[in-house]
């Protein structure tokens, strides 16, 4: 079954760790996204990606780091950086190429730092 | 700034009810409106939308933009306790492809 992969669902930190949440998608799509939802904010885009090895920051991009050396992949490391991590991360994919605007979502990451 | 607003932001019903929600924008290279609907983690598409006037159906959900006005509504007719979600409604511009600015989203509830 083609779809994105994110892991892990629920993850607890301390203050000043930085994690990693893993995006992996089996759509051959070329576009991926990395969006924040917080209560009452809908979502924020942090980074997103058009092709491999390139990746442009979001509107939110401050304290979060990404890379995109495989197609499939696209992994977004939240560092000590960010004041205000804990948030739901939902990871998203596209076609690029026919840019019809609808993005497919993961099932999220929930992080929460104590 | 590229601006989506949703409104209500929450909104309770009772099944059979029919329920109208709201999302106007304020963007530059307006390209296209979506809706998606969130029921606990992965939201899932529901329409896009790029046209005036032309209303998309899918059941009993039904949405319609207005270019002129900036806006886009949601109906959902006869509604149900499985319609109970957070909508989000989402703008997508002529410069980026892909790229879309959300709204904040409405709760609805549908008891039975």
């Amino acid at each position: 079954d083609g779809g994105i992969t994110q892991s892990p669902k629920y993850l607890f930190r301390k203050e000043g760790q930085n994690v990693t949440l893993s995006c992996e998608q089996n759509l051959n799509h070329d576009a991926m996204y990395w969006y924040r939802q917080d209560p009452g904010q809908g979502l924020r885009l942090i980074y997103y990606s058009q092709i491999v090895n390139d990746f442009q920051k979001g509107d939110i991009a401050e304290g979060y780091s990404v890379s995109r050396e495989k197609k499939e992949s696209f992994p977004l490391t939240v560092t000590s950086a960010q004041k205000n991590p804990t948030a739901f991360y939902l990871c998203a994919s596209s076609y690029r190429a026919v840019n019809t605007g609808e993005l497919f979502f993961g099932e999220g990451s929930r992080l929460t730092v104590l | 700034e590229d601006k989506v607003v949703q409104s209500p932001l929450s909104l309770v019903v009772h099944e059979g009810d029919t329920v109208t929600l709201n999302c106007s924008y304020e963007v530059t290279n307006f390209r296209s409106l979506l809706w998606y609907k969130q029921e606990k983690k992965a939201p899932t598409f529901l329409f896009m939308l790029t046209s005036s006037g032309i209303e998309k159906k899918s059941g009993r959900l039904s949405s319609i933009l207005d270019k002129k006005e900036l806006f886009s509504i949601l109906n959902i007719t006869a509604t149900q306790t499985g319609d109970s979600a957070i909508y989000l409604c989402a703008v997508g511009l002529r410069t980026s492809y892909g790229k879309l600015t959300f709204g904040q989203g409405t709760i609805l509830t549908v008891h039975p």
